[in-house]
């Protein structure tokens, strides 16, 4: 099993830019979530599903965009990329909503 | 308004000492408990759980200490190696279907 995927693993954005981060899990699993960590910040919830078709704001929203049209798939947006997004970026999953999650390997975004 | 706080932001320890890092929570409704770890340039994983009903958990070196009166946790390294070396969340869970992470610990082993 690969757990939760995502892509790309890095990226070079300029500001103003769009790009549309990708996360797959292929455990079944109903609750997913993407965070960013910066130094010192450690993991913020940016937005979370509890299922497909479901998505919710988490503690640091602004500026970005979800969709969970299937169940194995969370999609992160950046509409208008920012130098203050630049971070990096890690998906998770779980099968029961705030308990054991897996994560990703992360995607590391500059925006220039 | 931080529900986790984690001490210290980083620490080094000898090998072979004893590696400690402290957790205090403030929802009393909490009732799952873990420490991650993550290494450079990877995810955190899961490396140890524990639910209120116990006041301690040990897998191999390492061991969570839980005090549900004091509302604090902590995660023990015992005989520290260099591989240990990584940084380390604690979290409490959940509330709203979500996992509230501590800011992090930086740990690095001396050789």
């Amino acid at each position: 099993n690969a757990g939760v995927t995502q892509t790309p693993k890095f990226r070079v954005l300029k500001t103003g830019q769009s790009m549309t981060l990708l996360c797959a899990q292929d455990m079944n699993h109903e609750y997913m979530y993407w965070y960013r960590q910066d130094p010192g910040m450690g993991l913020r919830l940016i937005h979370y599903s509890v299922g497909e078709g479901t998505t919710a704001k988490g503690e640091v929203p602004d500026g970005y965009n979800v969709s969970r049209l299937k169940k194995q798939n969370f999609l992160l947006g950046l509409e208008s990329a920012a130098p203050s997004q630049t971070s990096v970026y890690f998906c998770a999953s779980s099968y029961v909503g705030g308990t054991e999650a897996f994560f990703g390997q992360g995607t590391r975004l500059t925006v220039v | 308004q931080q529900q986790v706080k984690q001490s210290p932001q980083s620490l080094i320890v000898q090998k072979g000492g004893i590696s400690i890092i402290n957790c205090a929570y403030e929802n009393t409704a909490f009732d799952y408990f873990p420490w991650y770890q993550q290494f450079p340039g990877k995810g955190p994983a899961l490396l140890i759980a524990i639910r209120p009903d116990v006041s301690e958990k040990k897998e191999g070196r390492f061991t969570i200490s839980f005090n549900k009166s004091a509302k604090q946790f902590s995660l023990h390294i015992m005989d520290s190696q260099p591989g240990d070396s990584a940084t380390y969340f604690c979290a409490a869970g959940p509330r709203d279907d979500k996992i509230i992470f501590g800011k992090g610990t930086r740990l690095h082993i001396l050789p």
